[in-house]
């Protein structure tokens, strides 16, 4: 079965500083791997993807990750966080591998961002 | 172009009553997909529609659950005998295929008192 780990509940970090939200998956095929943000009473926004190719996908708001088999990791970077930024950040996987399985959430990393 | 929107925004009910939650999806999308997030948690796969059928059923709790997508389009998830622990944040995404990445609606905060 195919699972995610978010092992930090909380990410604190200055404004202007680089910013990493961490992401670990198991799955025992191929990976699909995606990041969404929740802001407040709002629905998940999907932010970016891996499916295949360039492990580096950059995506909305400045966003990027990185896909790294051998560590199954797939975290979340910005290089100079914004306070606009604070926000509940998901990471998912399904296993390209057993059909049309749903996504898998993790459990949710509060970003908060300081002034 | 409108995304996914889910009726009502909140719903307050007692113990032991039905409710009906709606889902409208993006336009063509043919995916829809029901999750629910309870409160320090990622949302938790429910059911997924490919077209009118349900392709996959399995994270429905148990036999009080039922979802209809009887046109392909608009998606009612339905909750029978609703028990305090079914209090959460329902939410509905659509996709245009399953590889797609998922589009989600606000969610329907469900409180059982």
């Amino acid at each position: 079965a195919q699972s995610v780990a978010q092992p930090e509940d909380q990410v604190n970090v200055a404004e202007g500083n680089p910013l990493t939200v961490k992401c670990t998956y198991s799955v025992s095929g191929n990976p699909y791997l995606f990041w969404y943000v929740q802001y407040p009473n709002r629905g998940l926004q999907f932010l970016l993807k891996y499916i295949t190719g360039d492990n580096l996908v950059k995506g909305s708001y400045g966003f990027e990750a990185e896909f790294n088999k051998s560590q199954t990791s797939f975290h979340l970077k910005k290089p100079s966080a914004l306070v606009s930024d604070s926000a509940l950040y998901f990471c998912a996987v399904r296993d390209s591998n057993s059909g049309n399985t749903p996504l898998v959430f993790g459990k949710g990393t509060r970003l908060s961002v300081i002034a | 172009g409108a995304g996914v929107s889910q009726t009502p925004s909140n719903k307050v009910t007692e113990k032991g009553k039905y409710v009906e939650l709606r889902c409208d999806p993006i336009s063509g999308h043919t995916a829809l997909y029901w999750y629910r997030q309870s409160l320090g948690q990622g949302p938790e796969f429910l059911i997924y529609f490919q077209g009118t059928g349900a392709a996959d059923d399995s994270g429905l709790p148990n036999d009080r659950f039922f979802a209809v997508r009887p046109e392909g389009s608009v998606s009612t998830l339905k909750i029978q005998r609703t028990e305090r622990g079914d209090s959460a944040m329902y939410l509905c995404a659509s996709s245009l295929g399953i590889l797609g990445e998922q589009f989600f609606g606000p969610g329907t905060r469900l409180t059982v008192l």
